[in-house]
């Protein structure tokens, strides 16, 4: 079945500083790569994804990039906010019927003011 | 769109009794919803697969008997801890597919803090 080791497991950045967190994934499969937030207490909230036809994906702060021949995918932030103070998730998927998500072990991203 | 609703989100039960959480896609058809445990400041831990009309796909190590799986709807999935005992305290949340879009994309519930006494 799919691995995914997602490095590091902390990260913390002065706020405006830029954030990379990366992942790297086993099966060569996997098609579709979703990032999530989670903050304390709550639900993980989808905040980009990526498939395996696109290199990269960038909305506003946030982009994912793919590599598909090294198996790998990163994170990017920029001008960082308390706000993005949380942990976030990779995750990596095939997409056929009842194809399911296997997550990273999240990385908890401290954004200091 | 695309709302996921779990309840109870918090819920404390003493030792030995069974506790029922429920999973509903409030504007979506989901034939597929998926259960995780997830433990203080790790990650998601799939505990089964459940499929609409079908026998939920429990992942190794999961207990079949201890957590009933019911997705007996398009729209409803329940997870039963059987039984349950401390070590059963965690936070439980469902996820689900919309089965109209062919994204890949997993929609969660808010979760259910489950705490035995």
């Amino acid at each position: 079945g799919e691995n995914v080791e997602q490095h590091p497991s902390t990260l913390s950045v002065q706020e405006g500083d830029s954030a990379v967190i990366k992942c790297t994934y086993s099966d060569s499969a996997s098609n579709y790569f979703p990032w999530y937030k989670q903050e304390l207490g709550k639900r993980p909230q989808l905040i980009i994804d990526i498939r395996s036809n696109v290199g990269e994906k960038k909305d506003q702060r946030i982009a994912v990039t793919l590599n598909k021949t090294a198996k790998h995918f990163s994170l990017h932030i920029t001008e960082t906010q308390p706000e993005d103070s949380a942990v976030y998730f990779c995750a990596a998927a095939y997409t056929g019927a009842n194809s399911k998500l296997t997550f990273g072990k999240g990385i908890t991203l401290s954004v200091r003011p | 769109g695309a709302v996921v609703s779990q309840h109870p989100s918090r819920v404390i039960c003493k030792s030995g009794t069974s506790v029922k959480i429920e999973c509903r896609s409030l504007d979506f058809q989901a034939t597929t919803m998926f259960w995780y445990r997830q433990f203080p400041k790790k990650s998601l831990m799939l505990m089964a697969t459940s499929n609409e009309g079908s026998k939920a796909t429990y992942e190794q190590g999961v207990e079949k008997d201890k957590f009933l799986i019911n997705h007996a709807s398009l729209t409803l999935s329940t997870l039963t801890v059987t039984s349950a005992h401390p070590e059963d305290s965690s936070f439980y949340i469902c996820s689900a597919r919309d089965r109209n879009r062919d994204t890949g994309e997993l929609f969660f519930g808010e979760g259910s803090r489950l705490t035995v006494l």
